[in-house]
């Protein structure tokens, strides 16, 4: 089946700092890609849709300037979670869709 | 907005019983898909539902699409320990459209 590749799996930042996390269709182009948060034991929230060439589509209650969305191509979108805070600390999840929905393995943030 | 019900949300079983689990939706769907998630990684697919009525297995795995369009189930035959883990319902309306996943029911098995 189609990959998705999400890279960092794991990342600890200090407070204050900014971290990008990549997500990349590795077989196949996406031109919707999205973001998901999920916190211990909780099902997938959606944070966001990402859009190539355009500018992303935030779920309500999520701060778009807290969490910077790049979908510069085809097979690649980014998040950049800014002046993290420990609360930010959270497994973060991308997909894109090939005839259905395909996740990358998620990252670990850490804010210390 | 759209929500999805899903339970139960958690189940105790012992190896070899059959599990059952199913969603349920305020709204319709045109594609159903069922998901699995261990520990530290993303959801992974188990099954895929386009048609309203449809019945799909995947080795022990079975999910039907309900005929209304606002439910689900997924069957699991004979566990097996690696069947441990958190499964997740999600509907789709349109191809590119977001997904709406439901909480979550997570499998246990006893020794």
């Amino acid at each position: 089946g189609a990959v998705v590749s999400q890279h960092p799996s794991r990342v600890i930042c200090k407070s204050g700092t900014s971290v990008k996390i990549e997500c990349r269709s590795l077989d196949f182009q996406a031109t919707t890609m999205f973001w998901y948060r999920q916190f211990p034991k909780k099902s997938l929230m959606l944070m966001a849709t990402s859009n190539e060439g355009s500018k992303a589509t935030y779920e309500q209650g999520v701060e778009k300037d807290k969490f910077l969305i790049n979908h510069a191509s085809l097979t690649l979108s980014t998040l950049t979670v800014t002046s993290a805070h420990p609360e930010d600390s959270s497994f973060y999840i991308c997909s894109a869709t090939q005839r259905w929905a395909f996740f990358g393995q998620g990252t670990r943030l850490t804010v210390v | 907005g759209q929500q999805l019900n899903q339970s139960p949300q958690s189940m105790f079983i012992q190896e070899g019983e059959d599990v059952s689990m199913n969603c349920t939706s305020s709204s319709i769907f045109n594609t159903w898909l069922w998901y699995k998630q261990d520990p530290g990684e993303g959801p992974v697919l188990l099954i895929a539902l386009y048609k309203a009525g449809e019945l799909t297995s995947n080795g022990r795995l079975t999910a039907q699409f309900g005929i209304t369009r606002k439910d689900s189930f997924l069957n699991i035959s004979a566990s097996i320990p690696s069947d441990v883990g958190i499964y997740f319902c999600a509907g789709q309306l349109g191809r590119d459209d977001k997904i709406i996943f439901g909480k979550g029911t997570r499998l246990h098995i006893l020794p």
